[in-house]
C-alpha cells in the first residue's frame, strides 16, 4: 500500500537555525498537510496546500513557517529561525480531492528537537 | 472543552474485552475520523464516518455518530494486546476546508 514518507526521522537543531522537513506524499494525492504534536499535547493543524498554493493555515503558521512543493514529489516545511517551542513531532499528510469521503494519510513524522 | 474531546483519557482492559472510547465536538462537521497512534509513530487512519451516517463497521471496529449530540464512539471488540495505542478522533468542519481538528486522545492499554 502506498504511504507518506518523511525525512529525517529525527532532527536536532540549534535555536535560531533554519530547518527544512521533507515529505513525499502519496503519488496520486492532491492535498498536502503539515501538523505538529508537542509532547503530551494534541495534534495541531499547521497548513494545507493544494494546486501549488496554501489553501488553509492556522494561527501557529506564522511568518517563520513556509511550505513548498519544489518538484513533482516532495513537499517541504521550512522554519526560518527556530525557537525552543518549535520542538515537536511534525507530521505530513496527504489526501485526494474529495474531502467528504477520503481520509488523510499520515507519515511517521519528524521529531524536531531545538537546543 | 475544545473540538474533538475524547473520554476516557486512559483505558485499561484485559485481552478479549471490548473497549469503548467517546468523542465530543462543538461545531458542525462534514465528517469525523478515528486514528490510531502507536508510541512514537505516525497516525494510522482507522475509519471515516460522514455527517449523514449513523454507524459504520470495519472488522472489529464499530463507530457511531450522533450529530444531534455532537458525539461519536469507537468500539473495539475482542481486544488484543496489539490494540494497545492512543486513539484520536478528528473532525473536518462543514465549512470549506480540509483541516482536521484533533481531540486529546484516549490511551488504551490491553493487558494479555
Amino acid at each position: 500500500e502506498p504511504e507518506v514518507t518523511q525525512t529525517p526521522s529525527h532532527q536536532v537543531t540549534q535555536m535560531g537555525q533554519e530547518v527544512i522537513l521533507r515529505c513525499v506524499p502519496i503519488s496520486n494525492h492532491l492535498y498536502f498537510y503539515w501538523y505538529r504534536q508537542i509532547l503530551g499535547q494534541k495534534v495541531e493543524f499547521l497548513v494545507s496546500f493544494y494546486n501549488n498554493e496554501i489553501s488553509e493555515k492556522s494561527e501557529i503558521f506564522d511568518d517563520q513557517f513556509s511550505v513548498e512543493r519544489p518538484d513533482g514529489s516532495n513537499f517541504t516545511l521550512k522554519i526560518r529561525s527556530t525557537k525552543l517551542e518549535d520542538s515537536a513531532m511534525y507530521f505530513c499528510a496527504s489526501s485526494t480531492l474529495d474531502r467528504a469521503v477520503q481520509p488523510q494519510h499520515f507519515g511517521d513524522g519528524t521529531r524536531l528537537s531545538i537546543l | 472543552s475544545q473540538q474533538g474531546e475524547e473520554d476516557p483519557q486512559a483505558l485499561s482492559i484485559q485481552e478479549g474485552e471490548n473497549a469503548t472510547m467517546n468523542c465530543s465536538y462543538k461545531t458542525s462537521i462534514n465528517n469525523l475520523q478515528w486514528y490510531r497512534q502507536n508510541s512514537g509513530r505516525g497516525l494510522v487512519h482507522l475509519i471515516l464516518i460522514r455527517s449523514n451516517e449513523r454507524e459504520k463497521h470495519s472488522g472489529r471496529l464499530r463507530v457511531t455518530l450522533d450529530t444531534s449530540k455532537k458525539s461519536s464512539s469507537l468500539l473495539i471488540t475482542a481486544s488484543r494486546a496489539a490494540d494497545t495505542a492512543s486513539y484520536f478522533c478528528a473532525t473536518v468542519g462543514s465549512n470549506a476546508g480540509n483541516m482536521l481538528t484533533f481531540g486529546g486522545g484516549t490511551r488504551l492499554m490491553v493487558k494479555p
